[in-house]
């Protein structure tokens, strides 16, 4: 079974420039996260999706921005980058919302790698 | 708000020698969910173990053992006779129960493990 796939892998960008990402989540997953880990941290979390809604965010500025299809695949999507928005993106997927959502294991992608010059 | 503290940012071990991976949490719900992800070089987060607040039992797995002491607020995990390919970078996680239906997971900095032939 295919596990969380993202794309693209790599990708290079100037400073004001638009970014986007995209993520299929497990089969049988709905529900889809994002995350940003800048080198040398941990992942930080930008947004949960749910059934194609925004369930959760992170603080993160307006520049950031996501949805989910009804496939379940997501798109995160980064506006004016800024060369703070280096990073490794990850997106990650679990089986579901609800009173014990807390305690949904996420299955993580590879992430992809943005630089920012 | 919850937190994650790794204290340990780099470990260096000869292979065979046990090494243990230190994880202090903070948080003020009663009920929370802690976690283990190591990341090899890949970037992939793999999941190791997942903990609830309400169950304080140890765990071994093969080679890895994890210590939840809720008096302590500590979650450790423990790598017996370490292997080369136990090198990565480890990171302590924390999930609350859900506000609103959706899942924060709180990453520490990570721990850098470095097993030397």
């Amino acid at each position: 079974d295919a596990g969380v796939t993202q794309s693209p892998t790599h990708l290079i960008k100037t400073r004001g420039q638009h970014v986007t990402l995209r993520c299929s989540p497990i089969s049988g997953h709905k529900s889809v996260s994002w995350y940003q880990q800048v080198l040398g941290q941990g992942p930080q979390f930008i947004f949960q999706y749910y059934e194609k809604e925004e369930r959760g965010r992170g603080n993160f500025p307006d520049r950031f921005s996501a949805r989910q299809f009804p496939n379940y695949s997501s798109e995160l999507n980064v506006n004016a980058l800024l060369l703070g928005d280096s990073a490794l993106y990850l997106c990650a997927s679990s089986l579901a919302r609800g009173l014990q959502s807390g305690a949904n294991v996420l299955t993580f992608g590879a992430g992809s790698r943005l630089t920012v010059l | 708000a919850q937190k994650v503290t790794q204290a340990q940012t780099e470990i260096s071990v000869v292979e065979k020698e046990d090494v243990t991976l230190d994880c202090v949490y903070e948080t003020r719900d009663t009920t929370y969910y802690l976690f283990w992800y190591k990341q090899p070089p890949s970037g992939e987060l793999v999941f190791l173990i997942r903990r609830n607040s309400f169950d304080e039992q140890n765990e071994i797995s093969g080679r890895y053992s994890w210590n939840f002491q809720k008096s302590t607020s500590s979650f450790n995990f423990t790598i017996t006779a370490s292997q080369v390919v136990d090198s990565a970078v480890y990171f302590c996680a924390l999930s609350e129960a859900p506000r609103g239906g959706y899942q924060k997971v709180t990453f520490g900095i990570g721990t850098k493990l470095q097993v030397i032939p």
